[in-house]
């Protein structure tokens, strides 16, 4: 079982739409998540980062942890083009080794 | 500019080459990280510098990778005898350093897309 599973997609959804992304974990150490967009030929972007369970916004993203059923969510309102991309998810457990999901393909059609 | 920079961005070589790639952190990160990205996959760890030490190269795949940070600033990741299996994207990440000793969230360069003939 790999540490980090994450539906690798595409995902194909209509301009507007609520995107949901997923990942879930094996490792109870790690403490800390986030979630990195990757565009074509580019470096990934860090458009979350949280320590706890719970929820967090910014913007149009919207980042929720359960450390308890260890499985991590990316929730994107009102899509757009211009978000499509891969969908990283990411986790530390302290230190200084970061595991990456695989990411999920997102395509958001006009 | 204030990002991290890679170069070159493409690298060809032909199998059994010895390879150099360049990563130009942000000015004043004390971490540096490099990665390899296969085709569809995440980004897998290889290796970690606080300033010039490495602390951790548990993820080099052979002792034909060699990395290092002389002056805790510019750092290479040197590949020997290169294999087809090393084609990939090789990406490198800076970030600050907590009072813990913990990292704070890493920023990427676009990688350095290697292509072994």
């Amino acid at each position: 079982q790999k540490e980090v599973e994450q539906d690798p997609g595409p995902l194909s959804v209509p301009e507007g739409a609520i995107v949901s992304l997923n990942c879930t974990y094996s490792n109870s150490a790690f403490q800390y998540f986030m979630w990195y967009r990757q565009y074509s030929r580019k470096g990934p972007e860090l458009l979350m980062y949280t320590y706890s369970s719970g929820n967090k916004e910014d913007g149009r993203f919207t980042a929720q942890v359960d450390k308890s059923s260890k499985y991590i969510s990316l929730f994107i309102r009102d899509s757009q083009p211009s978000d499509s991309a891969t969908y990283l998810c990411a986790h530390g457990a302290g230190g200084f080794k970061t595991i990456f999901g695989a990411g999920t393909r997102l395509f958001v059609k006009a | 500019g204030a990002g991290v920079s890679q170069s070159p961005r493409y690298k060809v070589a032909k199998r059994g080459q010895d390879v150099a790639l360049r990563c130009d952190p942000i000015s004043g990160h004390v971490s540096l990280f490099w990665y390899q990205q296969a085709l569809g996959q995440g980004p897998e760890f290889l290796t970690y510098f606080q300033n010039e030490a490495q602390l951790d190269k548990s993820g080099l795949p052979s002792d034909r990778f060699f990395a290092e940070r002389p002056e805790g600033s510019v750092s290479t990741l040197k590949i020997q005898r290169t294999q087809q299996e090393d084609s990939a994207v090789y990406l490198c990440a800076s970030s600050l350093l907590r009072a813990d000793n913990s990292n704070q969230p890493q920023h990427f360069g676009d990688g350095t897309r290697l292509s072994i003939l």
